[in-house]
């Protein structure tokens, strides 16, 4: 199963960019790679995803590598409320894929941004 | 609203009887999992399932059980709670292989619960 790997903790200046790096560096040709974060105790909710092209929606901007063995999440202007832990996960896009069913979260990356 | 529903949201037993967790969900999902989380050891699953009747262990399934006889449905049992089970428990779920997802997109998005944080004395 593909893995991600990511820092455990990162700081950033309120009102500055947010940049959490991932390593997917065992993706499969049908995987995508997601994001979601969970503030405080609840349920992880999705931010964005992609599978080979940079993305963008009004919440953040995904830039993946040509090889497609890591990707960049961007919180272009982060603000407090962006204070949470941070999930990169892959998955196959269908029931063929490993990655469909069997997901691993890991421990993300904790997003502290300061005043 | 589309949503994951839990319950309970908070439940403190003893060790040894018998509780389940119940997961529903309103978005006709095929796809339905679920999670532990634990300080330190981030999110690991512990069930998932692909469609009714159709159910398959994560990496850490020891001492719970599911069942699936509905699509909207996806409880977790725990037949003889223990304290090592004392934890904060999601449920997730996604369009599955059966419903559509565009290759484009590739939006095959999880929905995840509330959380249900169960301490096991």
């Amino acid at each position: 199963d593909a893995k991600t790997t990511q820092p455990p903790s990162m700081d950033c200046a309120e009102g500055r960019a947010a940049n959490l790096p991932c390593n997917h560096s065992t993706i499969s040709g049908n995987e995508y790679v997601y994001w979601y974060r969970q503030i405080h105790s609840q349920g992880p909710q999705y931010i964005i995803h992609g599978l080979k092209n940079n993305e963008t929606n009004e919440m953040a901007s995904l830039i993946i590598t040509e090889d497609r063995k890591s990707s960049t999440l961007i919180l272009p202007h982060a603000t407090l409320r962006d204070t949470a832990v941070y999930y990169c996960i892959v998955r196959a896009l269908n029931a063929g894929g490993t990655s469909y069913g069997k997901l691993t979260f890991g421990q993300g990356t904790i997003l502290t941004v300061h005043p | 609203e589309a949503q994951v529903t839990q319950n309970p949201r908070y439940l403190i037993t003893v060790t040894g009887k018998k509780l389940t967790v119940t997961c529903s969900q309103n978005m006709n999902h095929e796809y339905m999992s679920w999670y532990r989380q634990d300080p330190g050891l981030g999110l690991r699953q512990i069930y998932y399932s692909m469609n009714v009747e159709v159910t398959d262990k994560g990496d850490v399934p020891e001492g719970y059980k599911v069942s699936r006889k509905e699509k909207r449905n996806f409880p977790l049992i725990l037949e003889s709670p223990s304290p090592n089970q004392t934890s904060l428990y999601f449920c997730a779920s996604s369009p599955g292989q059966g419903q559509w997802v565009s290759p484009v997109s590739g939006a095959n998005v999880l929905t995840f619960g509330a959380g249900s944080r169960l301490t096991v004395l």
